[in-house]
Formats: C-alpha cells, sequence, structure tokens
C-alpha cells in the first residue's frame, strides 16, 4: 500500500469513446505525475502538476487531457484515442518545496489501458 | 530528452548469488539519483534517493554508489534471494522533471 490509489485497474475501450483515469494520494503531497509505460520503453512522463497547477506538459496529444482539482486528486481524461496508446498509465505524488530533492515518488498500481 | 541506460537489461542468478547492475545517467545538471523496485503487478517502490556525489546507501542486502561527476550509480545486492526478483529502475532528476532508465529485470532462481 503505497498511499496512491488508481482507478479503473483496467481498461480497454474503442477509439472513439471517451473515458477517465482517476487517482488519489492521501500523504499530504503537492506534486502529481501522469507516466505512461509502453512496452520495452522506459517510464515517460506525460504531466506534472505541482499545488494543482500544471508544470509539464511533455508533448503529449491533445487527446489526452490532464485536470487537477485539488491536490489530492489527479484525472486523465481520454478522447479519441490511437491502438498506439495502449500502455500501463501509471500516477505519482511527491512532496514539493524545499528540500523535495530528497524525496522519493510514491507510485499506484497503474492502470492497463487497451485500445480496441 | 535525456538519456538514462541500465545495464544490464536483464539478468538471471542463483539464490545466494551477489549481484550488481549499472544505471548510467548526464553528468551536467544533475538534481537527484532515485532507484525503486518494480515487481510484477505492483507498484514501483522507491530505495533510495541519493543526492551527493560519493553518496553510498544501504537497505538491508541492497546499497547503492552514486558518482555524479562521471555519471554513474551502482545497485548491489548481496546473496540475492528470490523474493528479490524484480525489476530494478533508476530515474534521474533535471530540474522540475524525472527521466527514467528502462529497467533492468533480475530474476533470482531458487
Amino acid at each position: 500500500e503505497t498511499g496512491v490509489t488508481q482507478t479503473p485497474r483496467h481498461l480497454v475501450m474503442g477509439m472513439t469513446n471517451k473515458k477517465s483515469l482517476k487517482c488519489e494520494q492521501h500523504l499530504g503531497h503537492n506534486a502529481m505525475y501522469w507516466y505512461k509505460q509502453s512496452a520495452k520503453k522506459p517510464l515517460e512522463l506525460m504531466f506534472v502538476y505541482n499545488f494543482k497547477e500544471q508544470t509539464e506538459n511533455n508533448s503529449v496529444p491533445s487527446r489526452f487531457s490532464p485536470e487537477c482539482p485539488n491536490s489530492s486528486h489527479l484525472f486523465l481524461h481520454l478522447h479519441t484515442l490511437q491502438p498506439e496508446d495502449s500502455a500501463l498509465y501509471l500516477c505519482a505524488s511527491s512532496p514539493q518545496g524545499e528540500g523535495f530533492v530528497n524525496q522519493p515518488q510514491h507510485f499506484g498500481d497503474g492502470t492497463r489501458l487497451s485500445i480496441l | 530528452i535525456l538519456n538514462v541506460e541500465q545495464s544490464p537489461q536483464s539478468l538471471h542468478v542463483q539464490e545466494g548469488d551477489s549481484t550488481n547492475f549499472t544505471c548510467s545517467f548526464p553528468s551536467s545538471n544533475f538534481y537527484a539519483l532515485h532507484w525503486y523496485r518494480w515487481e510484477t503487478a505492483k507498484s514501483p517502490e522507491a530505495l533510495f534517493v541519493m543526492t551527493l556525489n560519493g553518496d553510498e546507501k544501504k537497505k538491508g542486502r541492497i546499497s547503492a554508489t552514486l558518482n555524479t561527476k562521471e555519471g554513474y550509480s551502482y545497485l548491489y545486492i548481496k546473496g540475492s534471494q528470490p523474493e528479490d526478483s524484480a525489476t530494478y529502475l533508476c530515474a534521474f532528476l533535471s530540474g522540475n522533471q524525472f527521466y527514467f532508465g528502462t529497467g533492468t529485470s533480475l530474476t533470482v532462481i531458487p
């Protein structure tokens, strides 16, 4: 139990569907992250939110739309995805502010997404 | 995009053997180096956070060293056990971004 909960664990959707991934943490962290893990590739950072503000967007296509309503919740809204978007999507959180470089990230178990 | 490389990609060892693997990263603009252990169907779990050149950290049978000047970190496992089987990830922190390696997949054979 890492304190970061992701739902759903598995998601199968068609290319025309709209769905959302949810991430929740009650660790008091102020930074939250979305990562994509494709087969045989390193974890790719997608988005970073610090104190609810998006601070990083690593050239992610607009069919992925993040939302961070508060420091404890992070969503990834999915719309008209492509088969190559099938992957494991991991959420993480960490403290921010002074001394944050000494703090590890806490990860959820991920959502395994399959696009038909 | 910064390049973080881990070697070997996979490793099979016998129970009781000691082993080590490498994480290579850029030697400039270094903030921190993280090691994570990722078991199948679970979430990555932090092992070490290293920030200073020459750092050595230890947790039980697992230890890590850091050389920021030449851009590498070693992870050592002494007397491997089957429960050590996992993928070991390193992540290089530069600015506000983490750059992950592809991991070393370790299998410990009983």
